[in-house]
């Protein structure tokens, strides 16, 4: 595998569904990020991670949860999710500059994984 | 406020013709520019990004931009459009903390 991986690539999930996305990258780096894609809408930021540790958090709702258990995975944990929540959700990783952050870095994103909330 | 402004949400162009699709930012220091495309059904994949120095900027697949500072504009070009061309298109602006602003994306078909 190389590049940005994303697992599954597809999911149908309801409103009480606890379900979780995956991200690894296989780039050696050490900043990773979800982003949200809906519809006739600029991509929006959801949360950063470098080191592993989140640097961002840009007003998500709760029922996304985040976890960066290393710099190579990052998962996104869905319980209770709306409608509004379908859309099609991207992962990316940079190589991250320690304490100076993520400045300017080229992110390279993953396929996406496509959520429809039923 | 920081934003990107794509004008186009809808450009078709004749494979050969050239093509410009136009991106303006709002930002309140000397931004980090970038241009990424979408394939249908795929992730975003980087053309070109603008740091400093040279105000245009070469990119992959036979791409070019231009940064005027004056105009806070960051237009993508290529002088002669290939079928393949055809995807989804977003500027994005990248201040200090890796938080990119994208535009609402520009959408590009190609006539044979």
């Amino acid at each position: 595998e190389t590049g940005v991986t994303q697992t599954p690539r597809h999911l149908v999930m309801g409103m009480t569904n606890k379900k979780s996305l995956k991200c690894e990258q296989h780039l050696g780096h050490n900043a990773m990020y979800w982003y949200k894609q809906s519809a006739k809408k600029p991509l929006e930021l959801m949360f950063v991670y470098n080191f592993k540790e989140q640097t961002e958090n840009n007003s998500v709702p709760s029922r996304f949860s985040p976890e960066c258990p290393n710099s190579s995975h990052l998962f996104l944990h869905l319980h209770t999710l709306q409608p509004e929540d379908s859309a099609l959700y991207l992962c990316a990783s940079s190589q991250g500059t320690g304490t100076s952050g993520v400045h300017g870095e080229t992110q390279y994103f993953g396929p996406g994984t496509r959520l429809l909330v039923l | 406020a920081q934003s990107v402004t794509q004008p186009d949400i809808h450009i078709t162009v004749s494979e050969g013709a050239s093509l410009e699709l136009r991106c303006n930012y709002s930002y309140g220091a000397t931004p980090y520019l970038f241009w990424y495309v979408q394939s249908p059904g795929q992730g975003l994949q980087l053309l070109l990004k603008y740091f400093s120095g040279d105000t245009l900027v070469q990119g992959i697949k036979g791409f070019e931009a231009e940064f005027k500072r004056s105009q806070s504009s960051f237009n993508l070009r290529k002088p002669s459009v290939h079928w393949s061309d055809a995807a989804e298109y977003f500027c994005a602006v990248g201040p200090n903390t890796g938080k990119l602003i994208f535009g609402q994306g520009t959408t590009l078909q190609v006539k044979p």
